[in-house]
């Protein structure tokens, strides 16, 4: 199986900054790679696609990139309602699993 | 508006089995594949269970391989995990999801419409 490991595990930032979390592959998943975005008691929201893809209706602030092994989703500004638990996970092969997920909070 | 409806969660001790249902509405059930990801409580997203839109590929996590079954009923546009032998580890929300896109593999596109979770707890 890939494993998918995120950093940092957690975050704490203020309503403006920028914001970057990075996705390791344990091998080369081309980019074959999503992001999603957890608010607490809600199911899982799905930002970008395909590395860099941004899903429709997802404000344009994210954005995402990389490729092969190493990804990065960034937040140019981040937002009150961007505080929330980000995960990234690759689609290339079965299982298509998850990072640990990386916890943004308010500082 | 595409909406996905799970039900069929609930207290089950260990050893025992739960159905979990996951009803569509406003696609085509069949043109879909459809996935189940798992999340204990306080812990994070674990992919589960995936089958193809034709339904005759379907591909499971380790961790329920052999336990679980994927299947679903195009009549009546459900989605179906069958979970026998059930573990305490097996204690999570329950969510199923579709792929924002027909074929097969469904993985470039990620899952974009999410149902809102069914409760599994497995205790004595």
């Amino acid at each position: 199986d890939i494993q998918m490991t995120q950093s940092p595990s957690s975050l704490s930032a203020s309503v403006g900054d920028r914001v970057t979390i990075t996705c390791r592959a344990s091998q080369s998943i081309t980019t074959y790679l999503n992001w999603y975005q957890q608010k607490p008691g809600k199911a899982p929201k799905l930002l970008i696609y395909a590395a860099s893809s941004l899903q429709s209706g997802v404000p344009s602030g994210f954005s995402g990139s990389g490729s092969g092994t190493d990804f990065t989703l960034t937040i140019s500004s981040l937002q009150p309602e961007d505080f929330a638990t980000y995960y990234c996970q690759q689609s290339y092969s079965m299982p298509y699993t998850f990072g640990q997920g990386t916890k943004v909070e308010i500082k | 508006e595409v909406q996905l409806l799970e039900s069929g969660g609930g207290l089950v001790q260990p050893g025992g089995s739960l159905r979990l249902s996951c009803a569509a509405s406003g696609i085509t059930f069949a043109n879909y594949a459809l996935t189940w990801v798992r999340q204990a409580p306080g812990k994070g997203l674990e992919w589960v269970s995936v089958l193809s839109d034709s339904g005759a590929t379907a591909y499971y996590a380790d961790s329920v391989n052999g336990r679980f079954s994927i299947s679903r009923d195009t009549s009546k546009n459900t989605l179906y995990l069958q979970m026998n032998s059930l573990r305490a580890e097996d204690t999570a929300v329950y969510y199923c999801a579709k792929s924002p896109r027909g074929g097969w593999p469904p993985g470039l596109y990620g899952m974009d419409v999410w149902g809102q979770g069914t409760t599994v707890t497995v205790s004595s």
